[in-house]
């Protein structure tokens, strides 16, 4: 079957580093997106891996291994404004995206 | 500013209504969808259309009615729901210009059905 899993939460200091995974199981893969979506707000793309390795932005990076059936997202120096849910999603053909639920970031002082 | 605009932002309505969701995108894109939020839930894909023909329908209920009368405008039009499906929905647009691409997202609406 299809599945995406992402932990549900994760709390973080402002100013450090936090990791998000995610595991999928996928009847295909053309690649593996990152959004970010803001309370109220529209999700926003973040980055998209389809080779194994890790595709650095600015302070986000995403890493992909496609063996494992795994990708995480890195954010560093972190800030108050990166509160969000980040959202992990599957290309299992040209249109169609596989989502897993979110995981909501909250960043302390 | 992302492209794609939803109206409205917020609705609610009775079971025994009739309404409208519209969005329309301003990026040139081929492919537009509908999903739908709920808490702690993925996002589901409700329906999908590329070029204007309705190519995915992900056995969702009647009671939702997707138009497409052009590339750059979608609805869905609601009658008769029922309290389950309020929820955030989104509509999407992507290029579709043959590779996988990143699809862009409107603010949503939140519907509330009483």
């Amino acid at each position: 079957g299809q599945n995406i899993d992402q932990p549900t939460e994760m709390t973080a200091t402002e100013g450090a580093i936090v990791q998000i995974n995610c595991t999928y199981q996928t009847s295909g893969f053309n690649g593996l997106f990152w959004y970010q979506q803001h309370a109220g707000e529209a999700p926003t793309f973040l980055s998209y891996n389809v080779q194994d390795g890790l595709e650095e932005k600015g302070r986000f990076s995403s890493f992909l291994s496609r063996s494992k059936g795994y990708s995480y997202l890195l954010l560093k120096e972190l800030q108050m404004k990166d509160s969000a849910s980040y959202l992990c999603a599957v290309s299992e053909s040209n249109y169609q995206l596989i989502w897993g639920a979110g995981t909501k970031l909250i960043i302390k002082p | 500013e992302t492209g794609v605009t939803q109206t409205p932002r917020h609705l609610v309505m009775g079971m025994t209504n009739k309404k409208s969701l519209k969005c329309e995108q301003h990026l040139g894109h081929n492919a537009m969808y509908w999903y739908k939020q709920s808490a702690k839930k993925p996002l589901e894909l409700m329906f999908v259309y590329n070029f204007k023909e309705q190519t995915e329908n992900n056995s969702v209920p009647s009671r939702f009615s997707p138009e497409c009368p052009n590339s750059s405008h979608l609805f869905l039009h609601l009658h008769t729901l029922q309290p389950e499906d309020s929820a955030l929905y989104l509509c999407a647009s992507s290029p579709l210009d043959g590779d996988v691409a990143e699809q862009y997202f409107g603010p949503g609406t939140r519907l509330t059905v009483t």
